[in-house]
């Protein structure tokens, strides 16, 4: 079956601590998204990749990082900078569309939540 | 600046009561709007792309609609496996924008 794979599922880190959560597709989609989800807030953009060893900043980076090394892996790392980490971590990816007004969809993991004890 | 808006924040329905949540937005070049529906403690599931204004799609009883200013998605007798988060988003370039979606619950 063509997915995304988001582990662990759940996920516990001390203060201090680096995390990384692991997102995988076999969709062969190019662009790769890592976003936030705090209750009432909606989703935010924490970084994206649109291809293989390049991505870009979203609206709250700082405090992660990311790699793109492979088309089908984008894992997202929480340093100990990241001073608010407990949230709910959502990897999506979708196809680059070469149409100039038609975007396409994106399809999402079922997620990771991390909290910090 | 590209922006989404849901309403209402929540609703409450009784099973079979017919209701549409909206979602408004303001973008600089539309290149799709996405409805998703999100179960607690799950990723969000696509339901629906609309790209130009008049374009609408069904699924079950489910049916999303597109102006040039926002999109409406029509909940047609409702049943409580629909109770849910319905999110939208745009995407004018390579970003993704979400609303920070409708909570819907739907009583037997």
């Amino acid at each position: 079956d063509g997915g995304i794979t988001q582990s662990p599922k759940y996920l516990f880190r001390k203060e201090g601590q680096n995390v990384t959560l692991s997102c995988e597709q076999n969709l062969n989609h190019d662009a790769m998204y890592w976003y936030r989800q705090d209750p009432g807030q909606g989703l935010r953009l924490i970084y994206y990749s649109q291809i293989v060893n390049d991505f870009q900043k979203g609206d709250i980076a700082e405090g992660y990082s990311v790699s793109r090394e492979k088309k089908e892996s984008f894992p997202l790392t929480v340093t100990s900078a990241q001073k608010n980490p407990t949230a709910f971590y959502l990897c999506a990816s979708s196809a680059n569309s070469f149409l100039r007004d038609r975007g396409t969809e994106a399809f999402f993991g079922q997620g990771t939540r991390l909290t910090v004890v | 600046e590209d922006q989404v808006t849901q309403s209402p924040e929540a609703l409450r329905l009784q099973e079979g009561e017919s209701s549409s949540l909206n979602c408004s937005y303001t973008v600089s070049g539309l290149r799709g709007l996405f409805w998703y529906r999100q179960d607690p403690g799950k990723g969000p599931e696509f339901l629906f792309t609309l790209y130009s204004a008049g374009e609408e799609k069904e699924k079950e009883r489910l049916k999303a609609t597109l102006t040039k200013k926002e999109s409406f998605l029509h909940i047609t007798a409702p049943k409580p496996e629909d109770s849910a988060t319905y999110l939208c988003a745009v995407r004018p370039g390579n970003q993704f924008y979400f609303g920070t979606g409708t909570s819907l619950t739907v009583i037997p």
